[in-house]
């Protein structure tokens, strides 16, 4: 079954404490990205991948890193998290397309992060 | 200013009601426009995307794009409680470096009532 997968689900932490949120996808997509919504200010892009080795920033990078070392692995680090990073978090990937119609995104289930 | 605004809602309806949700953005650099359906505890699904200005039909949804305005439009006919969920307008930002990434609008809650 075509999916991506994220881990944990949930999660309650601590400030400062690093965590990573594992994101993976067998679809053999290139792109893969990291979102976090949030009530009222919706869904904001964190960090994208348009290939092995190839991120960009999105919008809101701060506080976050990323790495793309295989195509179907993009994980999300928080090397020291804080209350404003409580969040729902998503990973997405889709085939790359560059100067073609945008291929659908596929996300995640998602991860509840709650940092106290 | 955000570069993507959308009415968050809620918007109730009732069964068989036509809906209309839109949203207006600022960058004119923006293409391919879409609209993706989130459930409640579930990630977004693309419904429908669009490139130019007019109209795109798929069943009872319509998407509408004016660019000229910068604004575009999603029409659901014959709405149905199955249709309840918060739908999102979403835009590619092409950039400048050969990567591009996405803008979404904040969402809007849709409640379709039996």
């Amino acid at each position: 079954e075509a999916q991506v997968t994220q881990n944990p689900r949930y999660l309650i932490t601590v400030t400062g404490k690093k965590l990573t949120v594992t994101c993976s996808q067998n679809m053999n997509h290139e792109y893969m990205s990291w979102y976090r919504q949030d009530p009222g200010l919706g869904l904001r892009q964190i960090y994208y991948s348009m290939n092995v080795e190839v991120t960009d920033k999105g919008d809101v990078p701060e506080g976050y890193k990323v790495s793309r070392k295989e195509k179907r692995n993009f994980p999300l680090i928080l090397e020291s998290p804080s209350p404003n990073q409580t969040s729902l978090y998503f990973c997405a990937s889709s085939f790359k397309g560059q100067g073609v119609p945008p291929y659908e995104q596929y996300f995640g289930p998602g991860t509840r992060l709650t940092v106290t | 200013q955000k570069e993507v605004e959308q009415d968050p809602g809620p918007l109730s309806v009732p069964e068989g009601a036509i809906v209309s949700l839109n949203c207006t953005y600022s960058n004119s650099a923006f293409q391919y426009f879409m609209w993706y359906r989130q459930y409640s505890r579930k990630g977004p699904e693309l419904l429908m995307y669009t490139y130019s200005s007019g109209n795109k039909e798929d069943g009872r949804f319509t998407a509408q794009v004016d660019k000229s305005s910068k604004y575009i439009s999603l029409f659901i006919r014959d709405s149905q409680p199955s249709d309840s969920a918060t739908y999102l307008c979403a835009m590619r930002d092409p950039g400048t470096s050969g990567t591009y990434k996405y803008i979404f609008g904040t969402g809007t809650r849709l409640k379709v009532l039996a």
